[in-house]
């Protein structure tokens, strides 16, 4: 157990529809980082955010939005769904300000139908 | 955009050989780069990492190399496990941004 926790673990939804993936991140760590993962385009960094405040942005679609609770657990909102969403969500966490820090959940696999 | 260049795709080794796996970055503000393994069902985890002021790290059988004339990196596993079996990736930051940009990845097969 990383200590960074992920839910749901799977989710199969249709086209069109909106999806929130729920990340806790490992106790004492700030920083909250999404990240998709596909075959052909391997770890994309989404959004950051850093004690509740969005910190840095990346290829994160204007479809998707994410937020930081005061309880610094995070979620991210996937809407109008397409297929070409299916990809694994992962959430990192880490110590305020260190990249290096970074540890992962396991992940939500999304397959949209 | 970064981008972190990871080759190869996918890697075959025998037990007890030494796995290579190479990865070059194009933004010299980049100054923190490590190794990330990941297992099927699992995220990654972090394996190694390094920052430009040494040209080589190495923890157990996992070694890193880093040419920043070249701005490349590399990941070498020696005496190579059927247990290390899985996906490496090699990723890069500028501390200061603290966001992480990942290679695509090496699928790693060491056969028994």
């Amino acid at each position: 157990d990383s200590g960074v926790t992920q839910t749901p673990k799977h989710l199969i939804t249709a086209t069109g529809q909106r999806v929130t993936l729920r990340c806790s991140p490992r106790s004492g760590d700030l920083s909250v980082y999404w990240y998709q993962q596909s075959l052909d385009q391997g770890l994309q960094f989404l959004i950051q955010y850093y004690n509740g405040e969005e910190r840095a942005k990346g290829n994160i679609l204007e479809r998707f939005s994410a937020q930081q609770f005061p309880d610094l657990h995070s979620e991210l909102n996937l809407s109008s769904l397409e297929l070409g969403d299916s990809a694994l969500y992962f959430c990192a966490s880490s110590v305020a300000g260190q990249s290096g820090g970074y540890t992962f959940g396991s992940g939500t696999r999304l397959t949209v139908v | 955009q970064q981008q972190v260049k990871q080759s190869p795709q996918s890697l075959i080794v025998q037990k007890g050989g030494i796995s290579i796996i190479n990865c070059a970055y194009e933004n010299t503000a980049f100054d923190y780069f490590p190794w990330y393994q990941q297992f099927p069902g699992k995220g990654p985890a972090l394996l190694i990492a390094i920052r430009p002021d040494v040209s080589e790290k190495k923890e157990g059988r996992f070694t890193i190399s880093f040419n920043k004339s070249a701005k490349q990196f590399s990941l070498h596993i020696m005496d190579s496990q059927p247990g290390d079996s899985a996906t490496y990736f090699c990723a890069a930051s500028n501390e200061g941004y603290s966001t992480l940009t990942f290679g695509k990845g090496t699928m790693l097969l060491v056969s028994p």
